[in-house]
């Protein structure tokens, strides 16, 4: 089956602009994850959903960072007035199982934002 | 968490030869742990994990070792070939209900050398 997709896969911005980034995650997953990963890093964590419900937003960097998952499939990351310091991949993924029960996570291809 | 730095260690194989990439975590109560490959442009691949209540476990030509006492996580890949040059990421969750976010370490850049 499909794995998690992820779009756009690159996106340039002014700062300034908003931007907002796509995540389809595999059919049936309940769990999604949201992660930043900067330049030679490790991916860092941002928020999670559980179905429809976040349950934790407490990676997300400041008020201008903004997740939804309204149906509980898909969802949008949204960065408003980006910055430069927001240039980073930014990573979905999915899980099959919520909460409280570890599961192997499994990774979109990312999307990379370069503010200028 | 653990810090990062801005410049991935480097271990550098030749073809054949087994790796072994190390890693250090951070909080002594994660109780599960995962080791991803991260190939230039794509998102992290599951490799293998291992739960805290076990000290080994293997895979196909992967093995991971976990050591609670010194919060150690290694991995060791057998035959290396050049399809497994790559950053590889340890992770660690922390069954507390808070989930199941990803604690990622600082990766390791490997190189297969023909």
């Amino acid at each position: 089956g499909a794995g998690v997709s992820q779009s756009p896969r690159y996106k340039v911005a002014k700062r300034g602009q908003d931007v907002a980034l796509r995540c389809d995650p595999i059919s049936g997953h309940v769990s999604l994850f949201w992660y930043q990963q900067a330049l030679g890093q490790g991916p860092e964590f941002l928020t999670y959903f559980q179905n429809e419900a976040q349950l934790d937003k407490s990676g997300l960097p400041s008020d201008r960072f903004f997740a939804e998952r309204p149906e509980g499939s898909v969802s949008t990351l949204k960065i408003q007035r980006t910055q430069q310091e927001d240039s980073a991949v930014y990573l979905c993924a999915s899980s099959t199982i919520p909460q409280g029960v570890q599961e192997t996570q499994y990774f979109g291809p990312g999307t990379r934002l370069l503010v200028l | 968490g653990e810090s990062v730095g801005l410049h991935l260690p480097t271990l550098s194989v030749q073809e054949g030869d087994n790796s072994i990439i190390n890693c250090a975590y951070s909080n002594s109560a994660s109780d599960y742990f995962i080791w991803y490959k991260q190939e230039s442009g794509k998102g992290p691949q599951f490799i293998i994990d291992i739960r805290s209540n076990m000290d080994k476990r293997q895979g196909q030509r992967v093995t991971v070792l976990l050591n609670k006492t010194v919060k150690h996580l290694s991995l060791q890949i057998a035959a290396t070939q050049p399809g497994d040059s790559a950053v590889y990421f340890c992770a660690e969750i922390l069954a507390s209900g808070g989930g199941n976010k990803l604690t990622f370490g600082t990766g390791t850049q490997l190189k297969v050398e023909l």
